[in-house]
């Protein structure tokens, strides 16, 4: 089945820099890569996700890359807010199959 | 537009004791899965379920686990004999339809919490 791997589990930025987290999946089938936002007792949110038919996708300061070959793809966020401290889950599925989550990134940034 | 919805945000249970979560995804949306998460882990895939159907229950534990999606009402996850490795955030997700990937939409959760 498939596995995803996500690192670093921590990442401490200052207010404006920019954050990059990065997950690679095993399973070569896998075709949709979502990543989501949680927030401390709160629910995870989609803030983007991208599909193997694409390359790279953006949303603002978010951005997300992929690479099928590797089997990787990344999240990156650019200009960082302390509003964008949180878990960020990268997630890997095929058409009709549940998401497989990575363990998560904590992202902190100080002002 | 509401959201995907889960009742009760939390749920204080005795060891033995049975835990009711229920779901109702978000209008127009047929597919539900459940997902657990651990404290400061990640989510975990249980049962993924369709109206009257389910798809895939290779997360759901074998025992005491189990899970319905009717063709009126909610999707309830049932746990029964309650142990307290049970307490965990119970997430259901819902997406509007298959044959393409699908962006899934989370709830607010259910804190089941076993003493």
């Amino acid at each position: 089945g498939e596995n995803v791997e996500q690192h670093p589990s921590t990442l401490s930025v200052q207010e404006g820099d920019s954050a990059v987290i990065k997950c690679t999946y095993s399973d070569s089938a896998s075709n949709y890569f979502p990543w989501y936002k949680q927030e401390l007792g709160k629910r995870p949110q989609l803030i983007i996700d991208i599909r193997s038919n694409v390359g790279e996708k953006k949303d603002q300061r978010i951005a997300v890359t992929l690479n099928k070959t590797a089997k990787h793809f990344s999240l990156h966020i650019t200009e960082t807010q302390p509003e964008d401290s949180a878990v960020y889950f990268c997630a890997a599925s095929q058409a009709g199959t549940a998401l497989i989550f990575g363990k998560g990134t904590t992202l902190s940034v100080s002002s | 537009n509401a959201g995907v919805m889960q009742n009760p945000r939390h749920l204080v249970r005795r060891r033995g004791q049975e835990a009711r979560l229920r779901c109702s995804p978000m209008k127009g949306h047929s597919h539900v899965y459940w997902y657990r998460q651990l404290p400061e882990e990640g989510l975990k895939f249980m049962v993924y379920l369709q109206k009257e159907n389910i798809i895939d229950e290779s997360g759901m534990p074998k025992e005491r686990f189990s899970a319905e999606f009717p063709k009126e009402g909610p999707s309830i996850l049932r746990i029964q004999q309650v142990v307290r490795g049970d307490s965990a955030a119970y997430f259901c997700a819902s997406s509007l339809r298959d044959g393409r990937p699908e962006a899934q939409y989370f709830g607010p959760g259910t804190r089941l919490l076993v003493l």
